[in-house]
């Protein structure tokens, strides 16, 4: 039972568009969202996080929302780079359990 | 501060080994979580330990155990490989088990079963 499921293998954008990634969660006791990076042979990258009492963060190019009704959040990047080609995972943490309960991830390609 | 290290990079075992991989977390952080990815399943949690006592453990069987040390190094065993324990093992630091959650990941080591 896949508690965050992000429905998208991959996504093709073009440099300087937005890049949106989704991501569904079931867990209503979920209350902290991160966003991570990750490139080819390397671990996977801290990128962003949102509290479930916010419903917007943004840092730089890269914004994240929540949705806490739809039980969704996505990830915005804005300009799309060639180097924000990765593998995006969404992750999510309820207050009472204490690992990170990843998602599959999303590959994104930003064409040049 | 340097970065979380894993070692072996690679690492290539045979079916009905057992293999021990090892995490050394960035200076200061105390918390080690281990994680397997494997294609289309994400990342899988497999156990988190704090102060050298395991705090929570994942959907694995037996056969993957852990342990941490007092310098906070984190050393991941699994008995017996199975083909499908094929995966790229992730280990994970962060200051604490508590507020920020963020946890700062090592390269892996891509474990192959034959």
């Amino acid at each position: 039972d896949q508690q965050v499921k992000q429905n998208s293998p991959s996504l093709s954008v073009q440099e300087g568009r937005i890049s949106i990634l989704n991501c569904d969660y079931t867990n209503s006791m979920f209350d902290y969202f991160l966003w991570y990076k990750k490139y080819p042979a390397e671990g996977p990258t801290f990128l962003i996080s949102i509290s479930s009492i916010k419903d917007k963060n943004e840092d730089g190019r890269f914004t994240v929302f929540l949705n806490k009704s739809a039980k969704h959040l996505s990830l915005h990047i804005v300009p799309s780079q060639p180097g924000d080609s990765a593998v995006y995972f969404c992750a999510a943490r309820s207050g009472s359990a204490r690992q990170l309960t990843f998602g599959s991830g999303t590959q994104l390609t930003v064409l040049p | 501060k340097a970065g979380v290290t894993q070692t072996p990079r690679y690492l290539i075992k045979t079916r009905g080994q057992q293999v021990t991989l090892s995490c050394s977390p960035i200076s200061g952080h105390r918390s080690v979580s281990w994680y397997q990815q494997t294609p289309g399943q994400g990342l899988q949690f497999l156990f988190e330990y704090f102060s050298e006592t395991q705090r929570n453990k994942g959907n694995f069987p037996g056969r993957f155990s852990g342990r941490q040390f007092s310098n906070s190094r984190s050393e991941m065993n699994v008995s017996t490989l199975e083909l499908g324990d094929s995966a790229l093992y992730l280990c994970a630091s962060s200051l604490g088990t508590g507020f920020p959650y963020e946890q700062y990941f090592g390269p892996g080591t891509r474990l192959t079963v034959t």
